[in-house]
């Protein structure tokens, strides 16, 4: 297996909605990432989780709250969102780095949920 | 700054002919330099990774080269197809940390029309 599952596809949420993202993998990396890509934009991280513990918040809005409640899962809530947070969330997995070569450092993308913020 | 550009931004080609696509990066330290392909409203899928000690790398008809000397990369298609039509993204790998730290460029996009 060596998929990035995200859950929805697609998702539109009011102002006042409460939703969540999900991202799964079952490779065994320990590294996990939020990344947020605008149309016609390179993606721009989000949050960093490596071994469960944030490692790097991008100074990233309160409204998105990332969890991670175990190594094979990643979760974005989101609440209380402005219109311009309309993008694609691409979740993505790494195997721990150094010691495996650049060959295994290969970042896994998830297809990504599209979010519309009405 | 940590930078990494790409041209051209765009670029239309007929289905079956070749084309190069360009980085150019200031990035340090530098770790390794990837090509991904992106469908549109898809996540991107990697192509090739190089460390500085690679030259040119082949995956199908995607070979890329490093010249890390002036901190350049290209990615050629062989006999391009129609659904090579996609964003081509240049993206570097920075720092030791034991997550990876990326510095993506702003892609070029490939139109391959029949």
């Amino acid at each position: 297996d060596t998929e990035v599952t995200q859950t929805p596809k697609h998702l539109v949420m009011g102002m006042t909605n409460k939703k969540s993202l999900k991202c799964e993998q079952h490779m065994g990396h320990r590294a996990m990432y939020w990344y947020k890509q605008k149309a016609k934009k390179p993606p721009e991280l989000m949050f960093v989780y490596s071994y469960e513990k944030l490692s790097i918040n991008e100074s990233v809005p309160s409204r998105f709250s990332p969890e991670c409640p175990n190594s094979s899962l990643l979760n974005l809530h989101l609440h209380a969102l402005q219109p311009e947070d309309s993008a694609l969330y691409l979740c993505a997995s790494s195997l721990p780095r150094g010691k495996m070569g650049a060959a295994n450092e290969k970042l896994f993308f998830g297809s990504g949920t599209q979010l519309s913020v009405l | 700054k940590n930078q990494v550009e790409q041209s051209p931004q765009s670029l239309i080609i007929l289905e079956g002919k070749n084309c190069t696509l360009q980085c150019n990066y200031t990035v340090s330290p530098f770790s390794n330099l990837r090509w991904y392909k992106q469908d549109t409203g898809r996540g991107p899928v990697s192509l090739t990774i190089m460390t500085f000690s690679e030259n040119t790398k082949s995956n199908g008809r995607y070979t890329a080269t490093l010249d890390a000397d002036t901190k350049q990369s290209s990615l050629h298609i062989t006999a391009s197809q129609l659904s090579d039509s996609a964003s081509y993204i240049c993206v570097v790998s920075i720092g030791d940390t034991g997550f990876q730290k990326l510095v993506f460029g702003t892609g070029t996009r490939l139109l391959v029309s029949p």
